[in-house]
């Protein structure tokens, strides 16, 4: 079963910030936490993952809190290509580790 | 680089025939791992293959039965499809069973 709660939908002006949350309140020390985006009739997307420091890559930024019960994904300039469902999953890196998707949050960028 | 690629893209069944739906994984990846996605919903896993042997299953039943070959593509078989069964099915690979897993564009198969 998922792990995390996630808002089910988010709107997000072009240009702007986009801020999606995530909480993940019964994480293990040894549960990563993982993005990925789909976008209409294609296939997960990976974004960025991390353990407890912040992170960022070419597409976007993740923020953990301290005690690592929730995280915020930044994409710092939202285009209408970002239009997607946006899914936040913990993930083991050890043992059984395949990906639980939850019903993830659907960000919509408008002109 | 090429990524996850899957075949075919599109397929359409009659109830009670057998599909088989292929994937090769992204370049460098030994592991693959294959989910369902019904409509509307996110992508629930099938099973994981690693070292050609299953070893990860999630809560399918028998029909969905799969292989990996030596050069780490592999293959999804549904025996005696349902109506149910419709949806988009995804490959996803990695290097390994710990690090970052990337998917595919997806089969999508329609049961009629």
């Amino acid at each position: 079963d998922a792990k995390t709660t996630q808002p089910p939908s988010m709107d997000c002006a072009e240009g702007r910030a986009a801020n999606l949350p995530c909480n993940h309140s019964t994480i293990s020390g040894n549960e990563y936490v993982y993005w990925y985006r789909q976008i209409h009739s294609q296939g997960p997307q990976y974004i960025i993952h991390g353990l407890k420091n912040n992170e960022t890559n070419e597409m976007a930024s993740l923020i953990i809190t301290e005690d690592r019960k929730s995280s915020t994904l930044i994409l710092p300039h939202a285009t209408l290509r970002d239009t997607a469902v946006y899914y936040c999953i913990v993930r083991v890196e050890t043992g059984a580790n395949n990906l639980f998707f939850g019903t993830g949050t659907r960000l919509t960028v408008i002109p | 680089d090429a990524g996850v690629t899957q075949s075919p893209t599109h397929l359409i069944k009659t109830r009670g025939q057998q599909v088989t739906l292929r994937c090769s994984p992204k370049s460098g990846h030994d592991t693959v791992s294959w989910y369902q996605q019904a409509l509307g919903q996110g992508p629930q896993f099938i099973f994981q293959y690693y070292e050609e042997e299953e070893r990860q299953r999630g809560n399918f039943p028998d029909r969905f039965s799969g292989h990996q070959f030596p050069n780490y593509s592999s293959e999804l078989n549904v025996n005696a499809l349902l109506l149910g069964d419709s949806a988009l099915y995804l490959c996803a690979s990695s290097l390994g069973v710990r690090n970052t897993i990337y998917f595919g564009e997806g089969s999508w198969l329609t049961v009629v």
